[in-house]
Formats: C-alpha cells, sequence, structure tokens
C-alpha cells in the first residue's frame, strides 16, 4: 500500500544531541513537508521541498535541517541549537497540483530528556 | 496574506447532536479548502475537500461541507455527533506556492 512512513514513533533526546527523524514515501510525490505540532499551536512548518535536492524554510526553520537527496526521502534533524526540541512532529507529502490534498504519516514525538 | 481561521479552539457536543465546526478563509480568489482529522498521536486524515463545482461536499465519517464564496467559509458539520468523534479538526486551504495553510485546529469533544 502507498503512503507515508514515519520513524521512529517515539524518541528521546538528550541535551546537546543532534537526532533525526526519518519520512519515506512511496506515493511518488514530489513535495513534502515537516511540520511541529504542539499543543494550541496547531502545525507549524519547519521546511518544505518540491523537487528533489531543493528545500525551502518554513515558519520555524531556526535549531532544523533537512535534506532531499532522493524523491522518496526528507529526513529532518532537530540539532542541538532547536532550544525546545519537545514536540510531536509531522511529515507530509503532496502530490503537483493545487487541488491535490497532503497525506501525512503517523508522526514522531521528540522529549529532551 | 493568505489564512484559515477556525473559530473556537475547543467545541463540546453530546453524543447524537448537531457537529458544527467553523471556518473561514482570506483570498481574493476562492482556494481549494480540506477539513482534516486527528486522533491523539497519530498523523492527520483527510475527510473531505473542496475544489470546484458543488459547494456542498461530503466526506468520511458523516461528515460535510459547504463551500461559501459569500461569507468565505468553509464550515463542517454532523448531523449526529459519536463518541468517536471526538478528536482535533483542521481546516486547510491551498495556496499559491503550493504548500497548504492550515488553521490552529478545533478539538471537538463528545459528552455521553
Amino acid at each position: 500500500d502507498g503512503g507515508i512512513t514515519q520513524s521512529p514513533k517515539y524518541l528521546f533526546r538528550k541535551e546537546g544531541q543532534n537526532v533525526t527523524l526519518s519520512c519515506e514515501q512511496n506515493l511518488n510525490h514530489d513535495a513534502m513537508y515537516w511540520y511541529r505540532q504542539d499543543p494550541g499551536q496547531g502545525l507549524r512548518l519547519i521546511y518544505y521541498s518540491q523537487i528533489v535536492n531543493d528545500f525551502q524554510k518554513g515558519d520555524i526553520a531556526e535549531g532544523y535541517s533537512v535534506s532531499r537527496e532522493k524523491k522518496e526521502s526528507f529526513p529532518l534533524t532537530v540539532t542541538s541549537a532547536q532550544k525546545n526540541p519537545t514536540a510531536f512532529y509531522l511529515c507530509a507529502s503532496i502530490a503537483t497540483g493545487a487541488h491535490t490534498e497532503a497525506f501525512f504519516g503517523q508522526g514522531t514525538r521528540l522529549t529532551v530528556v | 496574506a493568505q489564512s484559515v481561521t477556525q473559530l473556537g479552539s475547543h467545541v463540546s457536543v453530546s453524543e447524537g447532536a448537531l457537529v458544527l465546526l467553523r471556518c473561514n478563509y482570506s483570498s481574493s480568489v476562492p482556494p481549494y479548502l480540506f477539513w482534516y482529522v486527528q486522533y491523539p498521536n497519530q498523523g492527520l486524515q483527510l475527510l473531505l475537500k473542496y475544489t470546484t463545482g458543488a459547494t456542498l461536499v461530503k466526506g468520511i465519517n458523516g461528515f460535510e461541507a459547504e463551500f461559501k464564496k459569500s461569507e468565505t467559509s468553509f464550515h463542517l458539520t454532523k448531523p449526529s455527533a459519536h463518541m468517536s468523534d471526538a478528536a482535533e479538526y483542521f481546516c486547510a486551504r491551498s495556496s499559491n506556492t503550493g504548500k497548504l495553510i492550515f488553521g490552529q485546529g478545533t478539538t471537538l469533544q463528545v459528552k455521553p
């Protein structure tokens, strides 16, 4: 079945560590997105990529980095520069065309310990 | 600016009562509109979408939404709430950059 897979579902990070969240899709979608979700704040866009080897900052990119070396993969690294990384992270992909909806992964909950 | 406003961060209804979740968008050009549902610790799932054509859109789980251009609204309704409808709901719109713009979300509580 086609879909988006995020891993791991739960992740614990020590202070000062970098961690990488995985997002893989087999929907053949060109565009992929990373969102951060905090209680009461909706979805905030971190980074997005509309084509392989290209990506743009979203609204809250500071402390995060991404790569898009393959169409299927869009990993997100939460660096030690991100001061408050504890959150729920969602990856999504969208096919080309303005009327198409986003498909979401099941999310990764990151906790700083 | 293109935006989506969901009125009411929390809505509480009794089981069997009407569900009404409000969404307004800002745009000079009618966008494509979406409603998503999110259950705890899960991703978002598409409920329904409006692109063109019929302004009353039916979705999954008995939900529907009506696109009203004159009111720039896309409210989500369900005639009779079920306990399993308790979740967070997001309204979203397309943008001219290809990104989806989301509202802040509305948490629906269903009381027995």
